[in-house]
């Protein structure tokens, strides 16, 4: 079926490196991405999103990358901090008989201080 | 500050016993949405809400139901608890279901 997978399950980086976490996804149809960010025993966190008329994005610290040729999506953390230990997750939104979100299976991030 | 409250944070039931999660939000958003989330797993959308239409999602077991009495309440029944539906349960909401998200803090529901 279609669904959104990541290739790392777990990242380990030095405090100060640039991280990325990839997801890649299998339904062309989908028009809008969005990264969360869970911390232990927290709700996810909107991090950052794009559509799919987009192939960059950037925040504070963050970058997204739409790459539809391929359908891959990744996040960019610059300057990595110990506050961004989390589990990320990508998420795709698709038209069924509505709007769905569907989470891939997340990535753990640990930063080495 | 707008926010996305559930309540309680860590609920305790016993094995076939009906229970209640709430949730509630001061963000005015017209979709809310409900999670199950399990230990290393992503969230699972059980159903959702766009204002008073449900959407239950097709292999969201019987045993969960869902009311949305106003726009700013949401509940979860469970109306017979079983041990696999051990999890946490996330509550979110959305201006528009194209939209991003806005969590709670979720409910860790224990069955015993």
């Amino acid at each position: 079926g279609e669904s959104v997978g990541l290739h790392l399950p777990t990242l380990s980086v030095q405090e100060g490196d640039n991280s990325i976490i990839n997801c890649a996804y299998s339904n062309s149809a989908s028009d809008y991405f969005i990264w969360y960010k869970q911390e232990s025993g927290k709700g996810p966190q909107f991090i950052i999103d794009i559509r799919s008329n987009m192939d960059k994005r950037q925040g504070q610290r963050v970058t997204v990358l739409l790459n539809k040729t391929v359908k891959h999506l990744s996040l960019q953390i610059a300057a990595t901090q110990p506050g961004d230990s989390a589990v990320y997750f990508c998420a795709e939104n698709m038209w069924t008989s509505y709007d769905k979100v569907i989470f891939g299976p997340g990535t753990s991030l640990s930063v080495i201080p | 500050d707008a926010m996305v409250i559930q309540n309680p944070r860590y609920q305790v039931t016993q094995f076939g016993k009906p229970v209640t999660l709430s949730c509630s939000q001061t963000l005015n958003h017209n979709v809310m949405y409900w999670y199950q989330q399990k230990s290393s797993q992503a969230p699972k959308l059980l159903f959702h809400y766009y204002d008073k239409d449900f959407n239950n999602e097709a292999d969201t077991p019987d045993n969960f139901q869902s009311r949305r009495p106003n726009t700013s309440f949401c509940f979860l029944d469970i109306r017979s608890p079983g041990l696999g539906d051990a999890a946490m349960y996330l509550c979110a909401t959305s201006i528009e279901t194209d939209y991003e998200q806005y969590f709670g803090p979720g409910t860790r529901l224990t069955v015993t």
